[in-house]
This record gives structure tokens, sequence and C-alpha cells, in this order.
């Protein structure tokens, strides 16, 4: 059961770099998510996507673009990093068909830009 | 908008003690309340929910019960064990039963000494 599955689990990067935080899940659900938590913040929803091909903003989404080509995958793109984009980012999915659900989350990125 | 506040922490406590982590949301329509749990170094995972009010969920021998007239759902665990030691968040689903869109309390840091 591989559930939600994020890599990489660890990234430094310098300010200025870009790249993809890589998310995906095998449960066949429709709504995925991205979420970033900081100390004393909780988690904040950064961008979510109810479908393939639709994908609409959370909480806090400058600084970060998404795409949903498939069902399976929600990258996470940062095209250029910031020393406040530091943070460790959670992936989250669940069907919507049914509702209350709950959201099965991944085991976070750990991300820091220097 | 939606919100989630929660008490602050961090919790200490001594194993076999009484827990409670009180929790409120604002009275938006009629969501779903979660609680989730954060072991170090892990995502999230769904602890308990409750879909209406006066339900109450329980797991693992934590209890919280929806409170619609005080819009509360407080997590209570009457005797708590070194492994509970965790990070504890509350969360609202969107209102209207849909709950793929969570809005998280800022988490409570539990630590349950031997």
């Amino acid at each position: 059961n591989a559930g939600v599955t994020q890599t990489p689990k660890f990234q430094v990067l310098k300010t200025g770099q870009s790249m993809t935080l890589q998310c995906a899940q095998d449960m066949n659900h429709e709504y995925m998510s991205w979420y970033r938590q900081d100390p004393g913040m909780g988690l904040r929803l950064i961008h979510y996507s109810v479908g393939a091909g639709i994908t609409d903003q959370g909480e806090v989404p400058n600084g970060y673009n998404v795409s949903r080509s498939t069902t399976e995958d929600f990258p996470l793109r940062l095209l250029s990093a910031a020393p406040s984009q530091t943070s460790v980012y959670f992936c989250a999915s669940s069907s919507t068909g049914v509702s209350n659900q709950p959201q099965h989350f991944g085991d976070g990125t750990r991300l820091s830009i220097l | 908008g939606n919100s989630v506040t929660q008490m602050e922490g961090p919790v200490t406590l001594s194993e076999e003690a009484f827990l409670t982590i009180n929790c409120t949301y604002t009275a938006t329509g009629y969501p779903s309340l979660f609680w989730y749990v954060q072991y170090p170094g892990e995502g999230l995972q769904l602890l308990l929910k409750a879909t209406k009010a006066d339900d109450k969920g329980s797991n693992k021998g934590f209890e919280a019960t929806y409170r619609k007239e005080t819009t509360s759902f407080h997590l209570e665990k009457g005797s708590v064990q070194v492994s509970d030691s965790a990070v504890y968040f509350c969360a609202r689903g969107n209102s209207g039963g849909s709950n793929y869109k969570l809005t998280f309390g800022k988490g409570t840091l539990l630590t349950v000494n031997p």
C-alpha cells in the first residue's frame, strides 16, 4: 500500500534555483493538495486540484506553480526559490465522490533555501 | 472565512494523566471536523472525525464530540501513554459536507513523560 508518495524527502537549494517537488498517489483520488508547514503556523494550503486538468489556488499560492495532467500525479514547482519558502511540504489526497472522507498525507519534503 | 483555533502548546503530561486539547471553529455552515496526529518525522494521520452535531469521534482511546452550540471539538483521552507524544491538529472541512478543502489549527505539541 503506497498511498501518497512524496519525493525527495530532503532538499537544499540556493536562492533563485528552481525545483519540482513530486507527489503521486495510487488510490485513484480525485482531490490532491499541497500544504506547507511552518512552526507556529500549522498547515497552510498552497494549491489544490479536484481532478486532472483542474487546479486552483489556496491560501498561500505565491511563488508556486502546479499542474495536474494525470489523476495520479500533482507536482509542485518553485520557479525561483526564496528563503521564505524554507518549510516542510506535505501533499495530500482524498476522494471527493463521497463526502467526509479523510485526507491521506505523504511523509513530507523538508526544503531549505539558502 | 473558515478558521480553527486550538489550544497552544506545548503540553507536557505524565503517563496516565488526563488529556484535553481545546479546539473551536468558525460556525460557517455545517462542516465536518477532524483531529489529525503527526508523529515525529511523519506526515499527518487521521485520528478521528465527526460529521454532524453531537457526533462523537473516537479512536485509540481518544474522543471528541461535535458541539454545535459552543462550536467546539475538544480532544480528550483519559490516560495518555508515552507513545501518544506527537503534534495534534484540529481541522474543519468545507461547509456542506465536502471535506477536501481543510482548514487546520496551528497544532499542539504533546509530550508524555514516563
